[in-house]
């Protein structure tokens, strides 16, 4: 069964870093998202990707934030200076139609 | 008030019987409505998808959306072990390219 994947499961990075999530959302799926989620707390939206360029972005995604396509396969999430209160799991989903498939999660530290 | 409500439990019930999961929203242009399962630090996982009101069933998951009264339901029948995770509401107004909005989740714990 086709399914979005994560890469690096886990992350460890020092305030102020520049960190790289990656996903490869399903081959077919033409929206794709990202999501974080702060232990104990609800998932939130980030920002949605279409055609190649951002649909929607929430407050969260600020200017330290971006996303790219960069082969038509990997979808990735940078975060340029990382600050303590970006810990988070950070999730991928994809869709094609109404049903959005998420990966399992990036944990991201920030130390 | 939240956009999208939910009762985060915790929620302990025996084996076999019936669960009933919900949450509220406010916001009236909702129109898809999903439930996700939600194993600890995995990813949410698609359970049941439903467009406007009515019901929907797959298996021993039934979903219910009321549009009047701005209400969802997941029902559980025979509940297992296995369904203990924590389960996520999520909803959005538009076909397509739209962001979904989630409750909190609430924690369910099936005792065998």
């Amino acid at each position: 069964e086709p399914e979005v994947t994560q890469t690096p499961s886990h992350q460890v990075t020092q305030m102020g870093q520049e960190v790289i999530l990656r996903c490869v959302p399903i081959s077919n799926h033409l929206y794709f998202y990202w999501y974080r989620q702060i232990l104990g707390q609800k998932v939130e939206f980030l920002v949605s990707f279409y055609n190649n360029e951002i649909s929607e972005k929430s407050e969260i995604f600020d200017d330290q934030f971006s996303v790219e396509r960069p082969d038509g396969s990997n979808f990735t999430l940078k975060i340029r200076s990382t600050k303590l209160e970006d810990s988070a799991m950070y999730f991928c989903a994809s869709r094609l139609n109404t049903e959005a498939f998420f990966g399992q999660g990036t944990r991201l530290t920030v130390v | 008030q939240k956009e999208v409500e939910q009762d985060p439990g915790p929620l302990s019930v025996p084996e076999g019987a019936i669960v009933s999961l919900n949450c509220t929203y406010s916001n009236s242009a909702f129109q898809y409505f999903m439930w996700y399962r939600q194993y600890s630090r995995k990813g949410p996982e698609l359970l049941m998808y439903t467009y406007s009101s009515g019901n929907k069933e797959d298996g021993r998951f039934t979903a219910q959306v009321d549009k009047s009264s701005k209400y969802i339901s997941l029902f559980i029948r025979d509940s297992q072990p296995s369904d203990s995770a924590t389960y996520l509401c999520a909803m959005s107004t538009n076909f397509g390219n739209e962001k979904l909005t989630f409750g909190t989740g609430t924690r369910l714990t099936i005792i065998p």
